[in-house]
């Protein structure tokens, strides 16, 4: 079982549509988790992190985190086909300082 | 604010040739900081790791190194590269305090071995 999880997508959904990007992880000790979008040969830039239960939003993105599904979700209202990237989950591995990545869910927003 | 500063951007390397890839901080001390590599269509996967000076874990064994001949500089070397070395190698740093802060990325260094 891999550390995080994701699908690789893509995700295909139309301008103005909800996207809706989901990662698992397995450590059930990992307590700080990270959304970034990558755009194509670029580095990531991180968007949202959250370390609680429920929901947290930030603009046109809410990051929902259910521990004990051990679950973690990117919303994105309003797409816009500027959001068509790349989106990698990360986790913190519990009692370290190693941040784990997901392989990344690839998004196009089609106009 | 803080800047992570990497370089080269890209290079092309004969298999067998030595590799010297190097990060800096500004704006901050004592942070944390990583090597990721990137291969094409794939994950990012977590070579090193530095807590501090001279502090370094490594995660895959492979034919790579890391030092960090100071606070805020980090650098990855290869005496001979393979050609599974080709990928996108990301520098990061985050706060060293408590391990829970956000992770920063440099723009990355392209690397082709041929």
């Amino acid at each position: 079982q891999k550390e995080v999880e994701q699908n690789s997508g893509p995700l295909s959904v139309p301008e103005g549509a909800i996207a809706s990007l989901n990662c698992t992880y397995s450590d059930r000790g990992s307590q700080s988790f990270f959304w970034y979008r990558q755009y194509s040969g670029k580095s990531p830039e991180l968007i949202m992190f959250i370390y609680s239960n429920g929901d947290k939003e930030d603009g046109r993105f809410t990051a929902q985190l259910n521990k004990a599904s051990q679950y973690v979700s990117l919303l994105i209202r309003d797409s816009q086909p500027s959001d068509s990237a790349t989106y990698l989950c990360a986790v913190i591995r519990s009692g370290t300082y190693k941040y784990i990545f997901g392989t990344g869910t690839r998004l196009k927003v089609l106009a | 604010s803080q800047t992570i500063h990497q370089w080269p951007a890209t290079l092309v390397q004969p298999v067998g040739s030595p590799l010297s890839l190097e990060c800096t901080v500004e704006g901050t001390s004592n942070p944390n900081l990583y090597w990721y590599r990137q291969a094409a269509g794939r994950g990012l996967q977590l070579l090193f790791y530095s807590v501090g000076i001279g502090q370094i874990s490594s995660e895959v064994p492979q034919n790579l190194s890391a030092s960090r001949p100071q606070d805020r500089q980090f650098i990855l070397s290869s005496k001979k590269l393979l050609l599974s070395d080709s990928g996108f190698y990301l520098c990061a740093w985050s706060v060293a305090a408590g391990g829970v802060g956000e992770l920063f990325f440099g723009e990355g260094s392209r690397l082709t071995v041929l």
